[in-house]
């Protein structure tokens, strides 16, 4: 079974709208963390956001949230204000605490396309 | 500046031979992780690695070899028994390997078989 999902291959997303990018997971492990990264064609994997299975509130880093709904076990990333250069791939991920060593678990990913 | 090297960027390999992809860090962490990139599909974990002279597989370790004789360097070597090596390859490293630490990632290699 895979522990990350993300169901949308690709969106489309009008230039300074918001959207919303899907990511679910599945763990029994009480502690884990989430991540997104985005991937632009150029290959490199950058880090956009972080959020712990303990923390109380939603992740945050500028333009980019993260929607935690830990009962429904989603993890979805919401890009504000969209720009050009946000047409990328978005990989969300996993870390969980204990048993699996901590590495990180990527799910398939989802293709980002701003339209000026 | 600190980060993650990978070399070369492109490499051709002819079948039946052995290539060997390096991967250097300054960035002073003990983790350091080989994926492999397809298509279509998310970063699979090949081998990792938490301290120097040690590394585990990972999901699809059978093809490659790995070494950690450095705690800056993470080579890995694609051998001939990878029957479809083709791939986009990334290095990755991170501090801890619980928690928040996130893995810093390489540019990467894309290696071709011809």
């Amino acid at each position: 079974a895979q522990k990350i999902t993300q169901t949308q291959p690709g969106m489309f997303v009008q230039e300074k709208e918001a959207v919303t990018l899907d990511c679910t997971y599945d763990t029994s492990d009480p502690s884990y963390g989430l991540f997104w990264y985005k991937q632009p064609s150029s290959g490199e994997m950058i880090f956009l956001i972080y959020q712990g299975s303990y923390d109380q509130q939603n992740a945050t880093e500028g333009r980019y949230s993260l929607n935690f709904q830990k009962a429904r076990k989603s993890a979805n990333l919401v890009i504000s204000a969209s720009q050009l250069g946000d047409s990328a791939m978005y990989f969300c991920a996993m870390r969980e605490g204990q048993g699996s060593q901590g590495n990180l678990i990527f799910g398939k990913g989802t293709k980002l396309s701003v339209k000026p | 500046d600190g980060g993650i090297t990978q070399s070369p960027k492109y490499l051709f390999r002819k079948e039946g031979q052995n290539v060997t992809l390096s991967c250097e860090q300054n960035l002073n962490h003990d983790a350091m992780y080989w994926y492999r990139q397809d298509p279509g599909q998310g970063l699979r974990l090949i081998y990792y690695s938490q301290i120097v002279n040690d590394f585990q597989k990972g999901d699809i370790a059978e093809g490659y070899s790995v070494s950690r004789e450095k705690k800056e360097s993470f080579p890995l070597t694609v051998t001939s028994a990878q029957k479809n090596p083709t791939a986009f390859y990334l290095c990755a490293s991170s501090m801890q390997k619980t928690g928040k630490a996130e893995a810093f990632f390489g540019q990467g290699t894309r290696l071709t078989v011809v």
